[in-house]
């Protein structure tokens, strides 16, 4: 089993729409949690970090359950400009091990 | 600007010749981390440093090296590249290691794209 688990999608959503991804964990001792974004051929960039009280930023809302072990991604209002390769982080090992999930694609289309 | 630059950006080479893919940061960023990238499996992390002269395996090191001589910089040294070392490799930084809250973003670098024939 991989230590972080993705639907890989591709998720193909309209304009405006709402969409959520999750990502599964299997290490408990994981502690620090993030989103990252990919275009394509691109190097990740950091979208937001996971709380257990759940973040919002914008039309981007992260939740954290660490009881069952995932992490979640909400968009609002999808843009085209969305359309990416949304990537789930865990660390452990106090933070210098992170370990990606495989991705999950978005395509935002008019 | 800050940033994390890779070089070369593109390789193409032959099994069995040795070949280095330098990485520097200008952040004053204490850790620095290797990973590849293959489809389907994500970025998986190959070497990781938490200071100078300190290093540690991460996921994948099989068949590679690193050195921390210089905070600044983090070269991946490929002693004996194999063919199925082909991969998308990622250089990444960030301010200090061992921190669960969002100012432990990773900076990433460009990408090498490295074919072994």
């Amino acid at each position: 089993r991989k230590e972080v688990e993705q639907d890989p999608g591709p998720f193909n959503v309209p304009e405006g729409a709402t969409v959520a991804f999750n990502c599964t964990y299997s290490n408990s001792a994981s502690q620090s949690f993030f989103w990252y974004r990919q275009d394509c051929r691109k190097e990740p960039k950091l979208l937001m970090s996971v709380y257990s009280s759940g973040n919002e930023d914008g039309r981007f809302t992260a939740q954290l359950n660490r009881a069952s072990q995932y992490i979640s991604l909400l968009i609002r209002d999808s843009k085209l400009s969305d359309s990416a390769t949304y990537l789930c982080v865990v660390t452990m090992e106090y933070g210098n091990k992170l370990v990606f999930g495989a991705g999950t694609i978005l395509r935002v289309k008019s | 600007e800050a940033q994390v630059t890779q070089n070369p950006r593109y390789l193409i080479t032959v099994t069995g010749k040795k070949l280095t893919v330098t990485c520097s940061q200008n952040m004053n960023h204490e850790y620095m981390s290797w990973y590849r990238q293959d489809p389907g499996l994500g970025l998986r992390q190959i070497y990781y440093s938490m200071n100078v002269e300190v290093t540690d395996k991460g996921d994948v090191p099989e068949g590679y090296k690193v050195s921390r001589k210089e905070k600044r910089n983090f070269p991946l040294i490929l002693e004996s590249p194999s063919p199925n070392q082909t991969s998308l490799y990622f250089c990444a930084s960030s301010l200090s290691p061992g921190l669960a809250v969002s100012y432990n973003e990773q900076f990433f670098g460009p990408g090498t794209r490295l074919t072994v024939l």
